[in-house]
């Protein structure tokens, strides 16, 4: 396993409601990334913090939000939810901001209707 | 051009063929490459870095091209269990470019 852990692991919403996403990451890694992997597709990158700060962000508005905390971990909030918000929420980190290597938590499937 | 490109697939093969899958990318400035799988439901775990001209781990090969701007993996004698979905990643800045995955089914 990586050691990343997400939570909830399932998530249901009504249209219109706002959610937030947790993840720890790999001890020792300041960086997080989240992703939105819709069914059939491969992950979409919504944006990376590291030490605190967004340190970048993919074509998604800015009702996606986040946060980083001083221990590393990190949550994702997603406002005014849309149908289309249905899909798995991934985070990953790894070990610096230059670092390469992501590694996965399980996720978070979030259903939207 | 899409950023990351894949081979459609699915990929059904019998236990011990050689399955070979291809990644476009459009950045040519790109200096590293990935291979994740990703089982059903669940997450894309790391299988192979390419920071090179390839990389080899046992079974699996990853060849890198840069003039035609490609990755390759190659799976060598496939066992039930390496069926999944394979995701080819490029690194632009920050945002790890996700190709849409080739799945692969090694039959019995």
């Amino acid at each position: 396993e990586t050691g990343v852990t997400q939570s909830p692991t399932h998530l249901i919403k009504t249209r219109g409601q706002q959610v937030t996403l947790r993840c720890s990451s790999q001890s020792g890694h300041n960086t997080v990334s989240w992703y939105q992997q819709a069914l059939g597709q491969g992950p979409q990158f919504i944006f990376q913090y590291y030490r605190e700060e967004e340190n970048g962000r993919g074509n998604f508005p800015p009702r996606f939000s986040g946060l980083q905390f001083p221990n590393y971990s990190s949550e994702l909030n997603v406002n005014a939810l849309e149908l289309d918000d249905s899909a798995l929420y991934l985070c990953a980190s790894s070990l610096d901001v230059g670092a390469r290597e992501q590694y996965f938590g399980p996720g978070t499937r979030l259903t939207v209707t | 051009r899409k950023e990351v490109e894949q081979d459609p697939g699915p990929f059904n093969v019998p236990e011990g063929a050689t399955v070979a899958f291809n990644c476009t990318y459009s950045n040519s400035a790109s200096q590293s490459f990935f291979w994740y799988r990703q089982d059903c439901r669940k997450e894309p775990k790391l299988l192979m870095s390419v920071y090179s001209s390839g990389n080899e781990d046992g079974r699996f090969t990853a060849q890198l091209n840069r003039a035609s701007q490609y990755i390759s993996l190659l799976i060598r004698d496939s066992k039930l269990s390496d069926s999944a979905t394979y995701l080819c990643v490029v690194p632009y800045g920050q945002n790890f470019v996700f190709g849409p995955g080739t799945r692969l089914s090694v039959l019995p």
